[in-house]
């Protein structure tokens, strides 16, 4: 069974920086481009970023562009998301997606239930 | 970079039918769409892949009232048998290089 874990969500001051973590399991991890994917409160989906199975390609939203950083650690199974100078329109519940393919030009077809992150004075 | 365009709602009663749209921008009405469903409180769940050919391909467990078609930059979801435990917001995605896109979402009301 596929199994996505988010973690390292919590309340951080504006200006401040959150490591977001998400471990993988039920499936060989590196086969598979991940990404991650936020919903502000009462809010659609919008897609954060995303990397290819080795790390060797990564892409960002306008939004999180500077800011943001992707990465991954296959010995580990894990997915990484490095959020600096953060913003109150930052604050988001925070899902780790997987897509079908490992490069990562494909849907996604497995999520996890998300770590939340709030940006507050 | 593509723009996907959903309503914003859309409802029917319980046993009908509702299809849901999700329209590409110009230029990407070829493009591949994948659909998912959030239930109130719960995380996203993928229910298919969608061609513009109208072929799809559903998610492990994904009921058979749901299926998938498309015609030219409309890419439609139809529920069948509509279920209380069908009312949620359901989102398009695609993609291209290096990114991702999600449409605004349409929620659904069970009547």
């Amino acid at each position: 069974e596929v199994q996505l874990v988010e973690s390292g969500g919590g309340v951080i001051r504006p200006g401040g920086s959150l490591r977001l973590s998400c471990t993988a399991s039920g499936f060989t991890f590196d086969d598979y481009a991940m990404s991650w994917v936020r919903q502000a409160p009462g809010k659609g989906l919008e897609w954060v970023s995303g990397i290819n199975w080795n790390g060797g390609t990564t892409g960002y939203a306008d939004s999180v562009k500077g800011r943001f950083t992707i990465s991954r650690d296959n010995a580990k199974n894990s997915l990484f998301l490095q959020m600096n100078s953060l913003r109150a329109e930052d604050t988001a519940l925070y899902y780790c997606a997987r897509q079908t393919s490992y490069g990562g030009k494909s849907e996604t077809d497995y999520w996890g239930q998300g770590t939340l992150a709030t940006v507050s004075s | 970079q593509p723009v996907l365009t959903q309503s914003s709602s859309a409802s029917a009663s319980l046993g009908s039918s509702v299809k849901l749209t999700c329209t590409l921008s110009s230029g990407h009405n070829s493009y591949i769409i994948a659909w998912h469903q959030q239930q109130p409180g719960k995380a996203p769940r993928y229910l298919m892949k969608l061609e513009g050919s109208g072929s799809y391909n559903k998610g492990s467990g994904v009921p058979d009232r749901f299926s998938g078609s498309s015609s030219g930059a409309d890419r439609y979801l139809t529920i069948s048998n509509l279920q209380s435990e069908d009312e949620a917001d359901y989102y398009c995605e695609t993609w291209d290089t290096n990114t991702h896109v999600f449409g605004t979402g349409t929620k659904v009301t069970v009547l």
